[in-house]
């Protein structure tokens, strides 16, 4: 059983286009995650939502637009595609517990990998 | 603000040995966790190991274990006996807050 899961695995498409990027997580986590990692592999977080509400924005266009309809889903939309969105994008999710420590472990998705053309 | 530095953009290891891979982290919080996340050609990122702030011991997993020196700021990994399956790229990350902060990462390439 696949803990975090991402559709689609690859995604080409034409500058100026509109996509999604599904993302759900059955491992009951309370917060997820996107981020997204460049051609030179740095990974940066962009979003984090906490039982559906936004917690985390790092300065991220707003041509991208996380949308959270449970909290076992977070969804990426991007409007109007730019070629320097071309990366791989995942979502992540975490339990975020008091306990904390291991336990705030993120577990991750496979991955999206977006070319934009 | 926090900062996470892996100063090796690429290693190369013979088979069976021992390999560190350096990481070094800035922050004024008192509370923070390490982490360790591997990932392979095929892309998926793979959990190794967590050290929290303010663990008394290294954190150890199986041929992980980390060399946490808290004065320096420092929180390499050290892969014992590296098999071929250990090639990949390696990064380190603090959590702070609720997001990973992640260094630029080292590509670990073991030789037979």
């Amino acid at each position: 059983d696949t803990a975090v899961s991402q559709t689609p695995k690859y995604l080409v498409t034409q500058m100026g286009n509109d996509k999604s990027i599904k993302c759900e997580q059955n491992l009951g986590h309370d917060t997820m995650y996107w981020y997204k990692q460049d051609s030179k592999k740095f990974l940066k977080i962009m979003f984090s939502y906490n039982n559906k509400e936004l917690i985390i924005n790092e300065t991220v266009p707003n041509r991208f637009s996380p949308k959270s309809p449970d909290k076992a889903h977070l969804n990426l939309h991007i409007n109007s595609l730019e070629l320097g969105d071309s990366a791989v994008y995942f979502c992540a999710s975490s339990q975020d517990t008091v306990a904390g420590g291991r336990y705030n472990e993120q577990f991750f998705g496979p991955g999206t990998r977006l070319t934009v053309l | 603000a926090q900062k996470i530095t892996q100063t090796q953009p690429g290693m190369f290891v013979q088979e069976k040995e021992a390999v560190t891979l350096d990481c070094t982290y800035d922050t004024s919080d008192p509370s923070y966790g390490l982490f360790w996340y591997k990932q392979p050609s095929s892309g998926e990122m793979i959990f190794l190991i967590y050290q929290g702030s303010y663990d008394q011991q290294n954190a150890t997993e199986g041929r992980y274990s980390l060399n946490f020196q808290k004065a320096r700021k420092s929180a390499n990994l050290v892969i014992s006996a590296s098999q071929l399956g250990d090639s990949a790229m390696y990064f380190c990350a603090m959590r702070m807050d609720l997001k990973l902060v992640f260094g630029q990462g080292t590509r670990l390439t073991i030789n037979p």
